[in-house]
């Protein structure tokens, strides 16, 4: 069962800024079935990154996502107001359906 | 546009018994695996089943085998979880999720809050 460590648990910054999160995975996961979500308070997530770096339907392209194998990488270049948020890594490479315990996004 | 509308959620006592319900729209339901997906209160993301497009097959996460079933009716365009033996700890939001192939989810509900305590 593989299991997904994301980092940092809190990210503080200012809009205009790059944000920088990190998916690293206990085991290689299969094709880079790794897949990024944004969750809003309140709100359901939503799909933003799939295949580690495949954008989603209707997501501006300053969300980018790279890595392979273990290491998987969500960038954010320029965060708006709306970029503030948790989101969570997600491997789908393999059973069972690992999520990683998610990185908030703040406003510092 | 495609929409998901969960609904069954409640307070039930530990022991107790619920049926979730997702009804589906937007999309041919009957050509796409479904999946539950949880969040306990303040938690993160939790995969709890999934369910073939033709409902021939099922998966448990090993936290709820045995105590919860997956289905649904491609006649309705409706997706189902009966939760049995229900426990503290499955206290959560549900949510029904859409899958893709791969098995990512791209379309999710708004959830339904399920809380277990006497």
């Amino acid at each position: 069962e593989i299991v997904l460590t994301q980092s940092p648990g809190t990210l503080s910054l200012s809009p205009g800024e790059r944000a920088t999160l990190s998916c690293r995975a206990s085991q290689s996961v299969s094709n880079n079935y790794l897949a990024w979500y944004q969750q809003k308070p309140g709100q359901a997530p939503r799909l933003l990154i799939y295949g580690a770096s495949s954008r989603a339907t209707g997501i501006p392209d300053r969300f980018s996502g790279s890595g392979s194998g273990t290491d998987f990488t969500l960038t954010i270049s320029r965060l708006e107001p709306e970029d503030f948020a948790v989101y969570y890594c997600h491997q789908y490479g393999s059973a069972p359906h690992a999520f990683g315990q998610g990185t908030k996004v703040e406003v510092k | 546009d495609v929409q998901l509308l969960e609904s069954g959620g409640g307070l039930v006592q530990p022991g107790g018994s619920l049926r979730l319900s997702c009804a589906a729209s937007g999309f041919t339901f009957s050509s796409y695996p479904m999946s539950w997906v949880r969040q306990a209160p303040g938690k993160g993301l939790e995969w709890v089943s999934a369910i073939t497009s033709s409902g021939g097959s099922t998966y448990y996460a090993d936290s709820v085998k045995g105590r919860f079933t997956i289905s649904r009716d491609n006649s309705k365009n409706t997706l189902s979880l009966q939760m049995d033996s229900l426990r503290a700890e499955d206290t959560a939001i549900y949510y029904c999720a859409k899958e893709k192939q791969p098995p990512y989810f791209d379309y999710w509900g708004q959830g339904t809050l399920v809380t277990v305590s006497s």
